[in-house]
């Protein structure tokens, strides 16, 4: 199994540029969720799934979507790039239990973003 | 914010002490979770307890979990300097997101 694969690893966006980060699972995991982080601090939650079809936004939403058709992927799509969305972005997945409990999240290797 | 809180923010030891680092919550959790970060990393799951849970073991490490007081912590037993890494807790709420804290900055000294 390859776990979670994210593309690209690095990028640099001009301000006002769109692009779409890519996260795939190979484990069947119901639960997908994506994260940034800054310097010196902790992951903060953008958004997440919970299945094909379903998005919930997290803690810092604002200027990014989420789609979720299939169970392998959940790309990251950000619209209109700006300087304060540069930031490393980690995608997780994680088996969901019949009762609705989210388990041990296994993480991508990250994607390195400048926005200049 | 549900966020989990870590204390202390760094943490250094010499090789073979114990590191024990604490975590406090808001609300009422489903489980927590610890994770570690190498630097430059993704991170890597280390251990869950369940709401329901007090103690927990894994090889060298041990977490407890006091639902009353709000708070983990988490032990690493006999240190190396490859325990070095970043260390954050995860209080997974009932709406299943997850959200970490800023982390411990672990050092262990050969």
């Amino acid at each position: 199994n390859a776990g979670v694969t994210q593309t690209p690893k690095f990028q640099v966006l001009k301000t006002g540029q769109s692009m779409t980060l890519q996260c795939a699972q190979d484990m069947n995991h119901e639960y997908m969720s994506w994260y940034r982080q800054d310097p010196g601090m902790g992951l903060r939650l953008i958004h997440y799934s919970v299945g094909a079809g379903i998005t919930d936004q997290g803690e810092v939403p604002n200027g990014y979507n989420v789609s979720r058709s299939t169970t392998e992927d959940f790309p990251l799509r950000l619209l209109s790039a700006a300087p304060s969305q540069t930031s490393v972005y980690f995608c997780a997945s994680s088996y969901r239990s019949l009762a609705g409990g989210v388990y041990e999240q296994y993480f991508g290797p990250g994607t390195r973003l400048t926005v200049t | 914010s549900q966020q989990g809180e870590e204390d202390p923010q760094a943490l250094s030891i010499q090789e073979g002490e114990n590191a024990t680092m604490n975590c406090s919550y808001k609300t009422s959790i489903n489980n927590l979770q610890w994770y570690r970060q190498n630097s430059g990393r993704g991170l890597v799951h280390l251990i869950l307890i369940r709401s329901n849970e007090r103690e927990k073991h894994s090889g060298r490490l041990r977490v407890t979990l006091d639902t009353s007081k709000k708070s983990s912590s988490l032990l690493i037993t006999a240190s190396r300097a490859a325990d070095t890494a970043s260390y954050f807790c995860a209080p997974i709420y009932n709406n299943n997101d997850m959200r970490f804290g800023a982390g411990t900055r672990l050092t262990v000294k050969p």
